[in-house]
């Protein structure tokens, strides 16, 4: 099946201390993005990567980085910055290009509690 | 500056009732709007979507209404059923054949349907 993996799909980090979540996906797409989603919020652009070793700040990316080494792989770290991380992180990720979808293909989240 | 204004925050409506949100944007240069169907603790899927030069879209029972004068947009379900239970949101698209493509969501609205 052609998705969008996350994990873990749970995960408890002391302050001060970094995280990362994987996203990984076989759809062969271009694009890959980060939402973070909050109660009442809608979901806010964190960061997102049109290519590989290519990558823009969204609208809150303080505290956060990515990297995009491989198509596949759109890994987020949450830092010790990020004053208030504990949220639900959505991975995308769009075919890309002129000819590319029109919307966004999501995984199933992961869950990020600060204790 | 919230570019995708979401109304209600949440619904209530009974089995078989008909069930409106309602988005309103400021950007006239968005040109695709897709409607997401979120199921608690699950990723966002696509739901339907339409362009702003139809003024409707129908697929089953979800029906999309476009007003692009008055910059507002709808989506309609009808004959409600419990399953349809879910956070829905609208989103809004800039370049949505280009490189540069950016997508901004509204807040959501909860949708209980009550047996």
């Amino acid at each position: 099946d052609g998705g969008i993996t996350q994990s873990p799909k749970y995960l408890f980090r002391k302050e001060g201390q970094n995280v990362t979540l994987s996203c990984e996906q076989n759809l062969n797409h271009d694009a890959m993005y980060w939402y973070r989603q909050d109660p009442g919020q809608g979901l806010r652009l964190i960061y997102y990567s049109q290519i590989v070793n290519d990558f823009q700040k969204g609208d809150i990316a303080e505290g956060y980085s990515v990297s995009r080494e491989k198509k596949e792989s759109f890994p987020l770290t949450v830092t010790s910055a990020q004053k208030n991380p504990t949220a639900f992180y959505l991975c995308a990720s769009r075919e890309g290009g002129r000819s590319g979808a029109n919307v966004l293909t999501f995984g199933a989240g992961s869950r990020l509690t600060v204790l | 500056q919230q570019q995708v204004k979401q109304s209600p925050q949440s619904l209530i409506v009974q089995k078989g009732g008909i069930s409106i949100i309602n988005c309103a944007y400021e950007n006239t240069a968005f040109d695709y709007f897709p409607w997401y169907q979120q199921f608690p603790g699950k990723g966002p899927a696509l739901l339907i979507a339409i362009r702003p030069d139809v003024s409707e879209k129908k697929e089953g029972r979800f029906t999309i209404s476009f007003n692009k004068s008055a910059k507002q947009f709808s989506l309609h379900i009808m004959d409600s059923q419990p399953g349809d239970s879910a956070t829905y949101f609208c989103a809004a698209v800039l370049n949505s054949g280009g490189s540069n493509y950016k997508l901004t969501f509204g807040k959501g609205t909860l949708l209980t349907v009550n047996p």
